[in-house]
């Protein structure tokens, strides 16, 4: 079956330093990989999608960028933390070629700015 | 391009039913839904592919209109696990992007 791994499972940084997050997904291949954010008693908005090796579509300009270096790794960083970047961060993947691709998400990475 | 959902939060008893609305003002391509307990990540329901399509699961379902870009979920007898928060989402054509809905809170209390 699959998995989905992200960590860390929190995390308090103060402004201005770097971030990186990690998610790893296990038993499937060549999935799409996406990123999202969620502010505190909001919707999730989408960030970043990957549908395959160093391949990275941004929906969202901001200091955040994504890596994908290998087929289940998916990495979220920034340079310079902002305090608007706080908020609860989920990945998620999907499988490529299924119509319709429903989402299966991480367990997420409550990241607060201070 | 965000779905928008209504009502935004409902309370029910134990054995009450509800309906969820999701609506885009673009094609739809496919409708997700998903649950989301407080501090957890979204849990993943049912998706509908194509318009006129009805689903279910226990006393969980969803229809989706094509014609009217929405779709509605349907929680019969509701329990106090179904308590969380529902998304809707929506697939571009090309299935890649996703965007999520406004959300509906729903409390069922004994």
């Amino acid at each position: 079956s699959q998995t989905i791994h992200q960590w860390p499972a929190t995390l308090v940084q103060p402004v201005g330093s770097p971030l990186s997050l990690e998610c790893t997904v296990e038993g499937t291949s060549n999935p799409n990989l996406y990123w999202y954010r969620q502010a505190a008693g909001r919707g999730l908005q989408l960030l970043f999608y990957s549908v395959g090796i160093g391949q990275i579509s941004s929906e969202v300009p901001q200091n955040l960028s994504a890596s994908r270096p290998q087929d289940r790794q998916f990495i979220l960083s920034s340079k310079k933390l902002l305090l608007s970047d706080s908020g609860f961060y989920l990945c998620a993947w999907s499988v490529r070629l299924r119509e319709g691709r429903e989402q299966y998400f991480g367990p997420g990475t409550r990241l607060t700015v201070t | 391009q965000q779905p928008v959902q209504s009502p935004q939060a409902v309370i029910l008893r134990e054995g009450e039913d509800a309906v969820i609305n999701c609506s885009s003002s673009k094609a739809l391509y496919s409708v997700h839904w998903y649950r989301q307990k407080h501090g957890e990540a979204p849990v993943f329901l049912m998706i509908l592919l194509k318009g006129g399509e009805q689903k279910g699961h226990e006393k969980i379902s969803a229809s989706f209109n094509e014609k009217k870009q929405q779709s509605s979920l349907y929680l019969t007898a509701s329990q106090l696990s179904y308590s969380g928060t529902y998304f809707c989402g929506t697939a571009k054509s090309t299935g890649n992007q996703f965007y999520f809905g406004t959300g509906t809170s729903l409390t069922v209390i004994p």
